[in-house]
């Protein structure tokens, strides 16, 4: 079947450290991969996705590459903002209209 | 312009209640999901309307739960008999194109269920 498996949380980090929230799948077929956030108080929104294996995905400065042989799409940032604490998901489609969550990283930057 | 909307945000029921819960999508967006997501989990996938066909409902726990989009635009979902496990954060999104790529979620609605 389709799963992901996301790193617990919660997370906290100093302004400026760098951020990897590990994520692995399992899926059936070839997958389209995302990570959504979800910041304090707002819906979830797409952050980045990759479609493809070897594809990276990148927004507002963080990356995540599509490793099929791994089968993981780890989400990195090289110097995180106090404004990126939130909850970060994961997530596969094989179909295009069924997802599939991550259960969520909490990621707290203190100044 | 205006984003996804879901009323009511916060839902109480007594066991055995229905309850009804609405999702305004982005005007002109052809694809609407219906997810539940449990306190500290991961959305889960409920349901899924191409304008208004029900494509896939293979999420949705049981048959108490029923999802309806008449006109391919607002979409209901209505629990019947409500039961305590039905407790959660019913969220909505919706996506321009066929399949849901970039969808928009909605804030969500928390039904508690006593």
């Amino acid at each position: 079947g389709n799963s992901v498996t996301q790193m617990e949380g919660p997370v906290t980090l100093s302004e400026e450290a760098f951020l990897t929230i590990n994520c692995t799948y399992t899926a059936t077929g070839y997958p389209s991969l995302f990570w959504y956030v979800q910041y304090p108080g707002e819906g979830l929104q797409l952050l980045l996705k990759a479609t493809k294996a070897d594809d990276k995905g990148s927004n507002k400065g963080f990356e995540a590459t599509y490793r099929k042989e791994t089968t993981s799409f780890h989400l990195e940032k090289g110097s995180v903002q106090v404004s990126d604490s939130a909850v970060y998901f994961c997530a596969l489609s094989t179909t295009g209209n069924q997802f599939y969550f991550g259960t969520g990283t909490s990621l707290t930057v203190i100044p | 312009g205006a984003g996804v909307s879901q009323s009511p945000r916060y839902k109480v029921a007594k066991r055995g209640q229905d309850v009804a819960l609405r999702c305004d999508p982005i005007s002109g967006h052809v694809s609407l999901f219906w997810y539940q997501q449990a306190l500290g989990q991961g959305p889960e996938f409920l349901t899924y309307f191409q304008n208004e066909a029900q494509l896939d409902k293979s999420g949705l726990p049981s048959d108490r739960f029923f999802a309806e989009r008449p006109e391919g635009s607002v979409s209901t979902l209505k629990i019947q008999r409500t039961q305590q496990e039905d407790s959660a954060v019913y969220l909505c999104a919706s996506s321009l194109a066929l399949w849901g790529d970039e969808q928009y979620f909605g804030p969500g609605t928390r039904l508690t269920v006593t």
